[in-house]
């Protein structure tokens, strides 16, 4: 069965941190795959999107990595600021259609 | 450039009645796909159009059904609604010159009571 799993469920820091998320994924054949945000109550905004060729995609504090031989994603969040706030959701696709999302990430940054 | 919009925001039926949901795709995206999201889980994926046709489809029963136009928008509908329908309803759209990158709509929040 395909399954995206995200660890932890739950993180609260400081301002100014560096931060890891953690996404792993039970097949790694995947097409691509996308780190997304999403506020409460709200849609999803789209952060990065790997393809399965690729090891990283950079965005401005972001980086996420992908080393799908093993199964696994990082989304590295530098310098957090409480405006990053926000649940991250990870999710992956095997082809064209559907994307599978882990249950993701509740990120809480306190000044 | 337009991005992907839902309509309504939110809305409150009860159960047993039919509700239907829109979503218009943005500009130059010919593919659809709708997510359901209970409270506290990731987006479940529901189905996907690509050319009005049903290009995929997940584990949800047949009362759950869609639509594709001719302009990319689409619509969910969802009859005999049940208690456990409540939740949010996204939107996503994609096109193979983008790579398939989804990019969602601010969803649609259903309450069934």
């Amino acid at each position: 069965k395909q399954e995206v799993t995200q660890i932890p469920a739950a993180l609260s820091v400081p301002e100014g941190e560096n931060l890891v998320l953690n996404c792993s994924f039970t097949d790694s054949a995947i097409y691509n795959l996308q780190w997304f945000r999403q506020d409460p109550g709200k849609g999803l905004t789209s952060l990065l999107l790997i393809q399965s060729s690729q090891r990283e995609q950079t965005s401005g504090r972001l980086n996420a990595s992908l080393d799908k031989s093993s199964g696994r994603s990082t989304l590295y969040i530098a310098a957090s600021q409480p405006g990053d706030s926000a649940t991250y959701l990870c999710a992956v696709s095997y082809n064209t259609d559907k994307l599978i999302f882990g249950t993701g990430t509740r990120l809480q940054v306190f000044p | 450039e337009t991005g992907v919009t839902q309509s309504p925001t939110h809305l409150i039926k009860t159960r047993g009645q039919q509700v239907t949901l829109r979503c218009s795709s943005q500009s130059g995206h010919n593919t659809v796909s709708w997510y359901q999201q209970a409270l506290g889980q990731g987006p479940q994926f529901i189905f996907q159009y690509y050319r009005e046709e049903e290009n995929g489809r997940g584990n949800f029963p047949p009362r759950f059904s869609g639509l594709q136009f001719p302009n990319y928008s689409s619509e969910l509908n969802v009859n005999a609604l049940e208690l456990d329908d409540s939740a949010l309803y996204l939107c996503a759209s994609s096109s193979p010159l983008a790579e398939y990158e989804q990019y969602f709509g601010p969803g649609t929040r259903l309450t069934v009571t």
